[in-house]
Protein backbone atom coordinates (compact mmCIF):
# COMPACT_ATOMS: atom_id res chain seq x y z
CA UNK A 1 0.00 0.00 0.00
CA UNK A 2 0.74 3.63 -0.46
CA UNK A 3 2.09 5.93 2.08
CA UNK A 4 3.29 9.48 2.48
CA UNK A 5 5.73 10.71 5.00
CA UNK A 6 6.12 14.21 6.28
CA UNK A 7 7.95 15.64 8.72
CA UNK A 8 8.42 16.82 10.94
CA UNK A 9 4.84 17.87 12.31
CA UNK A 10 6.24 21.07 13.91
CA UNK A 11 8.59 23.61 14.21
CA UNK A 12 9.45 27.08 15.04
CA UNK A 13 12.35 28.36 13.58
CA UNK A 14 14.02 32.13 14.12
CA UNK A 15 13.18 35.09 11.18
CA UNK A 16 16.03 34.68 8.80
CA UNK A 17 16.85 30.76 9.39
CA UNK A 18 16.66 28.10 6.49
CA UNK A 19 14.11 25.60 6.15
CA UNK A 20 14.21 22.20 5.04
CA UNK A 21 10.95 20.11 4.91
CA UNK A 22 10.96 16.41 3.00
CA UNK A 23 8.05 14.24 2.35
CA UNK A 24 8.83 10.97 0.89
CA UNK A 25 6.26 8.47 -0.67
CA UNK A 26 6.06 4.72 -0.37
CA UNK A 27 4.54 2.44 -2.84
CA UNK A 28 4.07 3.83 -6.23
CA UNK A 29 6.57 5.13 -8.90
CA UNK A 30 6.56 8.20 -10.73
CA UNK A 31 3.92 10.03 -9.00
CA UNK A 32 2.75 14.15 -9.37
CA UNK A 33 4.05 15.61 -5.89
CA UNK A 34 2.79 18.84 -4.65
CA UNK A 35 3.39 21.55 -1.42
CA UNK A 36 0.60 23.18 0.05
CA UNK A 37 0.51 25.76 2.47
CA UNK A 38 -2.51 26.49 4.52
CA UNK A 39 -3.00 29.54 6.04
CA UNK A 40 -6.26 31.07 7.67
CA UNK A 41 -8.74 32.25 5.52
CA UNK A 42 -6.99 31.05 2.72
CA UNK A 43 -7.38 27.52 2.06
CA UNK A 44 -4.69 25.26 0.58
CA UNK A 45 -2.70 27.15 -1.70
CA UNK A 46 -0.79 25.42 -4.36
CA UNK A 47 3.01 26.46 -4.10
CA UNK A 48 4.95 24.15 -6.39
CA UNK A 49 4.47 20.97 -7.61
CA UNK A 50 6.03 18.02 -9.66
CA UNK A 51 5.43 15.53 -12.32
CA UNK A 52 9.17 14.04 -12.38
CA UNK A 53 12.27 14.23 -11.05
CA UNK A 54 14.27 17.78 -11.46
CA UNK A 55 11.08 19.08 -12.71
CA UNK A 56 9.30 21.69 -10.35
CA UNK A 57 6.68 23.93 -11.44
CA UNK A 58 6.21 27.04 -8.61
CA UNK A 59 3.02 28.40 -8.91
CA UNK A 60 3.54 31.00 -6.11
CA UNK A 61 6.13 33.74 -6.33
CA UNK A 62 8.04 33.48 -2.90
CA UNK A 63 10.82 33.17 -0.54
CA UNK A 64 10.53 29.24 -0.68
CA UNK A 65 11.72 26.67 -3.16
CA UNK A 66 11.33 23.05 -3.89
CA UNK A 67 13.66 20.02 -5.74
CA UNK A 68 12.77 16.52 -6.36
CA UNK A 69 16.19 14.76 -5.82
CA UNK A 70 14.58 11.43 -6.40
CA UNK A 71 11.44 9.97 -7.71
CA UNK A 72 9.28 10.01 -4.41
CA UNK A 73 11.52 12.50 -2.58
CA UNK A 74 9.76 15.98 -2.10
CA UNK A 75 11.98 19.42 -0.20
CA UNK A 76 11.05 22.50 0.55
CA UNK A 77 13.05 24.92 1.06
CA UNK A 78 13.92 28.07 2.56
CA UNK A 79 17.48 30.23 2.68
CA UNK A 80 15.69 33.31 5.08
CA UNK A 81 12.63 32.43 6.60
CA UNK A 82 10.30 35.55 6.98
CA UNK A 83 7.38 35.87 9.25
CA UNK A 84 4.96 35.91 6.36
CA UNK A 85 6.04 32.12 6.28
CA UNK A 86 4.15 30.72 9.04
CA UNK A 87 1.44 28.31 7.94
CA UNK A 88 0.63 24.71 7.73
CA UNK A 89 2.52 23.20 4.81
CA UNK A 90 1.17 20.03 3.48
CA UNK A 91 2.80 17.59 0.91
CA UNK A 92 0.29 15.58 -1.24
CA UNK A 93 1.18 12.92 -4.11
CA UNK A 94 -1.59 11.70 -6.71
CA UNK A 95 -1.22 9.18 -10.08
CA UNK A 96 -1.04 11.80 -12.48
CA UNK A 97 -3.94 10.20 -14.12
CA UNK A 98 -8.00 11.09 -15.27
CA UNK A 99 -10.01 11.06 -11.89
CA UNK A 100 -7.09 10.77 -9.61
CA UNK A 101 -7.22 11.13 -5.69
CA UNK A 102 -4.16 13.21 -4.29
CA UNK A 103 -2.85 11.72 -0.93
CA UNK A 104 -2.02 14.27 2.01
CA UNK A 105 0.55 13.66 4.49
CA UNK A 106 -0.15 15.09 7.75
CA UNK A 107 1.19 18.98 7.66
CA UNK A 108 3.85 20.52 8.95
CA UNK A 109 2.51 23.17 11.05
CA UNK A 110 5.68 25.88 10.75
CA UNK A 111 5.62 29.05 13.17
CA UNK A 112 8.54 31.37 11.99
CA UNK A 113 9.04 33.68 15.53
CA UNK B 1 -5.64 34.12 -7.84
CA UNK B 2 -8.22 31.05 -7.11
CA UNK B 3 -9.10 28.45 -9.90
CA UNK B 4 -12.01 28.11 -7.97
CA UNK B 5 -13.91 30.41 -6.01
CA UNK B 6 -16.07 28.77 -2.82
CA UNK B 7 -18.97 30.20 -0.51
CA UNK B 8 -19.75 30.27 1.65
CA UNK B 9 -16.00 30.64 4.22
CA UNK B 10 -18.45 29.31 6.98
CA UNK B 11 -21.21 27.68 7.60
CA UNK B 12 -23.79 26.61 10.81
CA UNK B 13 -26.05 24.02 10.09
CA UNK B 14 -28.44 22.22 12.45
CA UNK B 15 -28.13 18.31 13.08
CA UNK B 16 -30.22 16.66 10.78
CA UNK B 17 -30.26 19.95 8.15
CA UNK B 18 -29.12 19.85 4.83
CA UNK B 19 -25.38 21.41 4.10
CA UNK B 20 -24.44 23.16 0.70
CA UNK B 21 -21.53 24.34 -0.04
CA UNK B 22 -20.90 26.10 -3.54
CA UNK B 23 -17.79 26.46 -5.94
CA UNK B 24 -17.08 28.16 -9.55
CA UNK B 25 -14.92 28.06 -11.78
CA UNK B 26 -13.94 29.85 -15.07
CA UNK B 27 -11.49 27.26 -16.96
CA UNK B 28 -13.27 25.49 -19.05
CA UNK B 29 -10.29 23.19 -19.49
CA UNK B 30 -10.94 22.02 -16.11
CA UNK B 31 -12.49 18.00 -16.25
CA UNK B 32 -12.00 16.83 -12.85
CA UNK B 33 -14.13 17.87 -9.80
CA UNK B 34 -13.32 16.25 -6.21
CA UNK B 35 -14.57 17.84 -2.66
CA UNK B 36 -11.93 16.87 -0.23
CA UNK B 37 -12.60 16.98 3.96
CA UNK B 38 -10.02 18.05 6.34
CA UNK B 39 -10.80 17.22 10.64
CA UNK B 40 -8.58 19.97 12.40
CA UNK B 41 -4.54 19.50 12.51
CA UNK B 42 -4.89 16.60 9.63
CA UNK B 43 -4.20 16.66 5.86
CA UNK B 44 -7.29 16.58 3.59
CA UNK B 45 -8.98 12.94 2.04
CA UNK B 46 -11.22 12.61 -0.70
CA UNK B 47 -14.92 12.54 -0.10
CA UNK B 48 -16.31 12.53 -3.79
CA UNK B 49 -15.32 13.69 -7.26
CA UNK B 50 -17.19 14.10 -10.39
CA UNK B 51 -16.54 14.44 -13.97
CA UNK B 52 -18.38 17.30 -16.43
CA UNK B 53 -20.20 14.57 -18.22
CA UNK B 54 -22.74 14.03 -15.53
CA UNK B 55 -24.61 16.29 -13.40
CA UNK B 56 -25.08 14.48 -10.26
CA UNK B 57 -22.90 12.08 -7.89
CA UNK B 58 -24.31 10.33 -5.07
CA UNK B 59 -22.62 8.73 -2.45
CA UNK B 60 -24.05 7.91 1.04
CA UNK B 61 -25.67 11.56 2.35
CA UNK B 62 -23.00 13.32 -0.02
CA UNK B 63 -23.73 14.89 -3.33
CA UNK B 64 -21.99 17.16 -6.01
CA UNK B 65 -24.33 18.52 -8.40
CA UNK B 66 -22.66 19.99 -11.38
CA UNK B 67 -23.87 22.75 -13.51
CA UNK B 68 -21.72 23.10 -16.81
CA UNK B 69 -22.95 25.58 -18.50
CA UNK B 70 -23.03 27.86 -15.33
CA UNK B 71 -19.64 26.41 -14.46
CA UNK B 72 -20.69 25.78 -11.27
CA UNK B 73 -20.91 22.65 -8.40
CA UNK B 74 -22.00 22.18 -5.17
CA UNK B 75 -21.41 19.74 -2.54
CA UNK B 76 -24.76 18.77 -0.60
CA UNK B 77 -24.55 16.77 2.54
CA UNK B 78 -27.86 15.28 3.52
CA UNK B 79 -29.11 14.68 7.62
CA UNK B 80 -25.76 16.46 8.60
CA UNK B 81 -24.21 14.75 11.54
CA UNK B 82 -21.87 16.68 13.92
CA UNK B 83 -19.27 14.40 12.91
CA UNK B 84 -19.41 16.07 9.14
CA UNK B 85 -18.23 19.30 10.92
CA UNK B 86 -15.04 19.64 9.26
CA UNK B 87 -13.51 22.45 6.50
CA UNK B 88 -14.33 21.74 2.46
CA UNK B 89 -12.56 22.39 -0.09
CA UNK B 90 -13.15 21.90 -3.75
CA UNK B 91 -11.27 21.37 -6.21
CA UNK B 92 -10.24 21.42 -9.84
CA UNK B 93 -7.72 19.25 -11.86
CA UNK B 94 -5.95 21.07 -14.46
CA UNK B 95 -4.14 18.88 -17.63
CA UNK B 96 -3.88 15.95 -15.40
CA UNK B 97 -1.05 17.47 -13.17
CA UNK B 98 -2.14 20.39 -11.26
CA UNK B 99 -4.74 20.25 -8.38
CA UNK B 100 -5.63 23.04 -7.37
CA UNK B 101 -8.50 23.89 -4.32
CA UNK B 102 -11.00 26.93 -3.38
CA UNK B 103 -10.43 28.67 -0.11
CA UNK B 104 -12.77 26.23 1.78
CA UNK B 105 -15.94 26.38 3.75
CA UNK B 106 -15.94 25.52 7.41
CA UNK B 107 -18.83 23.71 8.41
CA UNK B 108 -20.16 23.40 12.05
CA UNK B 109 -23.06 21.27 12.92
CA UNK B 110 -25.02 22.32 16.13
CA UNK B 111 -26.99 19.53 18.21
Amino acid sequence: SQTIHQWPATLVQPVGSPLSLECTVEGTSNPNLYWYRQAAGRGLQLLFYSVGIGQISSEVPQNLSASRPQDRQFILSSKKLLLSDSGFYLCAWDTGGRLTEAFFGQGTRLTVV
Amino acid sequence: QQQVKQSPQSLIVQKGGISIINCAYENTAFDYFPWYQQFPGKGPALLIAIRPDVSEKKEGRFTISFNKSAKQFSLHIMDSQPGDSATYFCGSLFGNEKLTFGTGTRLTIIP
